[in-house]
């Protein structure tokens, strides 16, 4: 069946750095979805973008829509602790089955 | 303005048992989703209810049914449980069935099958 790609599956960092992650698919998306999972929670929504190129920023966040409309790419600037997580891509699939499917995530450690 | 509440959040069955999870929507939402999480993994889509019927279905065997009732709240059955359904149940709530809707998740329903 589809599947989005997550990339890398872990990253381990220090605290101030940048973050970069992606995410990939063999087919279109028209909706690109960036949440974020704490431990013992749900995902939380963290960027949603709805059309090729588009780049949007949440605080420290940017996420962009890839123009082949087959991958999107996260950004964290100035990674503080709180950022720990697992981050997950989302979209629902270009045809008329609109269920949303979830990569597996990448997951964000920040070594103290 | 409470959001999705799951209940419960913890539960431990055996094989072959029955198990039925609960699930109330954000306010203003009338759409439910469920998702598997099994551990290390990504939510994996089990079903969507919008109007009190299953409207979409993931890969999921027939062991996993649900219900939506007019208020919009559902619940998610599994029957005949295996070792391999242990996971986190999310449930997810949208206004709409349209993908491009925001989903808001609740916590989870950690089941343990034994």
């Amino acid at each position: 069946g589809q599947q989005l790609n997550q990339s890398p599956q872990s990253m381990f960092i220090q605290e101030g750095e940048d973050v970069s992650m992606n995410c990939t698919s063999s087919s279109i998306f028209n909706t690109w979805l960036w949440y974020k999972q704490d431990p013992g929670e749900g995902p939380v929504l963290l960027i949603a973008l709805y059309k090729a190129g588009e780049l949007t920023s949440n605080g420290r966040l940017t996420a962009q829509f890839g123009i082949t409309r087959k991958d999107s790419f996260l950004n964290i600037s100035a990674s503080i602790p709180s950022d720990v997580g697992i981050y997950f891509c989302a979209g629902p699939r270009q045809n008329r089955d609109d269920k949303i499917i979830f990569g597996k995530g990448t997951r964000l450690h920040i070594l103290p | 303005d409470a959001g999705v509440t799951q209940s419960p959040t913890h539960l431990i069955k055996t094989r072959g048992q029955q198990v039925t999870l609960r699930c109330s929507p954000k306010s203003g939402h009338d759409t439910v989703s469920w998702y598997q999480q099994a551990l290390g993994q990504g939510p994996q889509f089990i079903f969507q209810y919008y109007e009190e019927e299953e409207r979409q279905r993931g890969n999921f065997p027939d062991r996993f049914s649900g219900h939506q009732f007019p208020n919009y709240s559902s619940e998610l059955n599994v029957n005949a449980l295996l070792l391999g359904d242990s996971a986190l149940y999310l449930c997810a709530s949208s206004f709409g069935t349209s993908g491009a809707n925001v989903l808001t998740f609740g916590a989870g329903s950690r089941l343990t099958v034994l």
